[in-house]
């Protein structure tokens, strides 16, 4: 059985602030990581995803991410925040085998001060 | 081009009644997935299509839920007898390939059900 672990449900930064998101997993299988971001009254949009290879992960709006066997975690962050990545945060997981659903986290709340 | 698109977005209803929502993946992906969102979580999965049939329906809670994707392209989610613990926003998600757990999954808005 594979879980994810948000801690918190609401972070908040000022603009131009280091953005950090933390996401653990569990897996008894190598992971599939990813991270999906929800604005209000939209679908939810992948910002990366790591499979294999590099565990440094770059996605859409300067976010990144990185795996850490060694810690079971996949942590998202952005050097400097702005007003428009006001969102909710999912991270996810899934296997490497046939089925390729996703297990989400509860996600986290990012608020943006300006 | 044109993404996953889930109708209605909105569906109210009253405890016992039958409901049906529908999913239009994106054109040739031959995966489509169902989830599951309540308020403050994380989208649950409940089913997986592989073109026609379905691969992994572990996720649904009981047999009042049921879904068919009889051309292997658009998916209807049906909800037998609602109840109130039903409600939450229902989730498409489509990706392009077979069994390819890298796969990008491509979200719909949802529909939001609510059960009175």
């Amino acid at each position: 059985a594979q879980s994810v672990t948000q801690l918190g449900s609401h972070v908040s930064v000022s603009e131009g602030a280091l953005v950090l998101l933390r996401c653990n997993y569990s897996s008894s299988v190598p992971p599939y990581l990813f991270w999906y971001v929800q604005y209000p009254n939209q679908g939810l949009q992948l910002l990366l995803k790591y499979t294999t290879g590099a565990t440094l992960v770059k996605g859409i709006n300067g976010f990144e991410a990185e795996f850490k066997k060694s810690e079971t975690s996949f942590h998202l962050t952005k050097p400097s925040a702005h007003m428009s990545d006001a969102a909710e945060y999912f991270c996810a997981v899934s296997s490497t085998g046939a089925n390729s659903k996703l297990t989400f986290g509860k996600g986290i709340t990012l608020s943006v001060r300006p | 081009g044109a993404g996953v698109s889930q109708t209605p977005s909105n569906k109210v209803t009253e405890k016992g009644k039958y409901v049906e929502l529908r999913c239009d993946p994106i054109s040739g992906h031959t995966a489509l997935y169902w989830y599951r969102q309540s308020l403050g979580q994380g989208p649950e999965f409940l089913i997986y299509f592989q073109g026609t049939g379905a691969a992994d329906d572990s996720g649904l809670p009981n047999d009042r839920f049921f879904a068919v994707r009889p051309e292997g392209s658009v998916s209807t989610l049906k909800i037998q007898r609602t109840e109130r613990g039903d409600s939450a926003v229902y989730l498409c998600a489509s990706s392009l390939r077979r069994a390819a757990s890298t796969d990008t999954q491509y979200f719909g808005p949802g529909t939001r059900l609510t059960v009175l």
